[in-house]
C-alpha cells in the first residue's frame, strides 16, 4: 500500500531564517506531488505541483520554491521565511493525471515564523 | 471566473442528525471534476469522492450521500444520522480540465455533539 510521510511534523522558525519541508511517498512510482498550505481559517492554497523529477510549476509566486530531486521526494524551500509564511504544510500526491484524480494527503507540517 | 463556495463555515448539531454540507461552484469548462475531502482534527486530509461533469448520478457510501446537480452548479453532501466521529473540517473542491488547476472551497467546519 501506498505511505506518504512529511517532516519535521511541527516548526517554529524566525523571520528570515532558511526553511527546507520534505515529503516522500512509499507503494508508488511517478507520483504526482502538490504541496499545499493551508492559512488558519483558511481553505488550501495549491503552491506547487510536479509531474516528474525536475518537473515543478508554481501556483503562486512568492519566496517559497519546491524541488523534486528523486520520484518520490519533494521539498518545499525558502531562503528567507516571511510571517506570513506561517500556517500548515500538506503534502500530497495522486497516481493519474494532475489534478484530476484524488489525492492522497500526507499528515501536515504545522510551521510557525516568529 | 473560477470558484468554489461551501457558505456555511460552521455547522453544529446533535448527534443522529441528518446534515448536509453545500457546495456551490462556478467554471466556465465543460469537462471538470468535483470532490469532497475530511480534515479530521488530526489534519491529514481524506479523499471522500470524485465526481466528472458528465456522472450527475447520485452517491450513497453507507451515511454518506451525494447530491450533484448541473443546473444549479452544486455538489451538496449529506451524512445521514451523524456520529461524533463526523466532526471534522470538510472542503469541496473543484479540478477545472481546460485550466489544469483544483481549487477547494474555505471549508465547512462540522460539530457533531453528542
Amino acid at each position: 500500500s501506498q505511505t506518504i510521510h512529511q517532516w519535521p511534523a511541527t516548526l517554529v522558525q524566525p523571520v528570515g531564517s532558511p526553511l527546507s519541508l520534505e515529503c516522500t511517498v512509499e507503494g508508488t512510482s511517478n507520483p504526482n506531488l502538490y504541496w499545499y498550505r493551508q492559512a488558519a481559517g483558511r481553505g488550501l492554497q495549491l503552491l506547487f505541483y510536479s509531474v516528474g523529477i525536475g518537473q515543478i510549476s508554481s501556483e503562486v509566486p512568492q519566496n517559497l520554491s519546491a524541488s523534486r530531486p528523486q520520484d518520490r521526494q519533494f521539498i518545499l524551500s525558502s531562503k528567507k521565511l516571511l510571517l506570513s509564511d506561517s500556517g500548515f504544510y500538506l503534502c500530497a500526491w495522486s497516481a493519474g493525471l494532475a489534478g484530476r484524480d484524488e489525492q492522497y494527503f500526507g499528515p501536515g507540517t504545522r510551521l510557525t515564523v516568529t | 471566473a473560477q470558484k468554489v463556495t461551501q457558505a456555511q463555515t460552521e455547522i453544529s448539531v446533535v448527534e443522529k442528525e441528518d446534515v448536509t454540507l453545500d457546495c456551490v461552484y462556478e467554471t466556465r469548462d465543460t469537462t471538470y471534476y468535483l470532490f469532497w475531502y475530511k480534515q479530521p482534527p488530526s489534519g491529514e486530509l481524506v479523499f471522500l469522492i470524485r465526481r466528472n461533469s458528465f456522472d450527475e448520478q447520485n452517491e450513497i457510501s453507507g451515511r454518506y450521500s451525494w447530491n450533484f446537480q448541473k443546473s444549479t452548479s452544486s455538489f451538496n453532501f449529506t451524512i445521514t444520522a451523524s456520529q461524533v466521529v463526523d466532526s471534522a473540517v470538510y472542503f469541496c473542491a473543484l479540478f477545472m480540465n481546460r485550466d489544469d488547476k483544483i481549487i477547494f472551497g474555505k471549508g465547512t467546519r462540522l460539530h457533531i455533539l453528542p
